[in-house]
């Protein structure tokens, strides 16, 4: 696609339940990042992949997080037991190239806002 | 533990005017950083990075300015248009796969 797409854009749920976040990144982008942003902060790194492989998921605060790319484009952010702390801005980038990161310039989806209530 | 800080929260400038924006960052194995702007339901969009081998880079009206010793960068943006108001994160790279951004800075261009 044009550029990264991310659905749903706004999600509401209750407290205790199993959320997924999409995103579709930019075709022929092997790598894949996903980024937090709380209220008045800025985007707060999660998880990268490079090709269907997680390279890096020290970002996850906690287990009830968990991502997956299986065939290396789609990806998906699923949270479970979720907890009004989770609200946010879930933000989606996608690049060409990951290292050398001189070389690498995120392209951001529009986010998916989470509220739990 | 902010290892990227923008400590003005907001900034308000007349168009036509410069505006500078500020961020300080704590570890000096960064090595790469980066401008982005974000307007309100839109993602970032990278607007300008610099390498840190370098203390100035410039792309049309804005420019960044890379102060190595004092661990500070900064934004110029001259003249100053109501499109850009928007917020500015600053970002850095340890030459790893990910960003670390700043809290942002709302700038607004006024008539």
């Amino acid at each position: 696609g044009a550029g990264v797409s991310q659905t749903p854009s706004n999600k509401v749920t209750e407290k205790g339940k199993y959320v997924e976040l999409r995103c579709d990144p930019i075709s022929g982008h092997t790598a894949l990042y996903w980024y937090r942003q709380s209220l008045g902060q800025g985007p707060e790194f999660l998880i990268y992949f490079q090709g269907t492989g997680a390279a890096d998921d020290s970002g996850l605060p906690n287990d009830r997080f968990f991502a997956v790319r299986p065939e290396g484009s789609v990806s998906t952010l699923k949270i479970q037991r979720t907890e009004r702390g989770d609200s946010a801005v879930y933000l989606c980038a996608s690049s060409s190239t990951g290292l050398p990161f001189q070389a690498n310039v995120l392209t951001f989806g529009a986010g998916s806002r989470l509220t739990v209530l | 533990d902010q290892q990227v800080k923008q400590n003005s929260p907001s900034l308000s400038v007349q168009e036509g005017r410069i505006s500078i924006l500020n961020c300080d960052y704590t570890n000096s194995m960064f090595d790469y950083f980066l401008w982005y702007k974000k307007y309100p339901a839109e993602g970032p969009t990278f607007l300008i990075s610099i390498s840190s081998i370098k203390d100035k880079n410039e792309d049309g009206r804005f420019t960044v300015f890379l102060n190595k010793s004092a661990k500070h960068l900064s934004l110029h943006i001259v003249p100053s248009q109501p499109g850009d108001s928007a917020v500015y994160f600053c970002a850095a790279s340890p030459n790893t796969d990910k960003l670390i951004f700043g809290t942002g800075t709302r700038l607004q261009v006024f008539p």
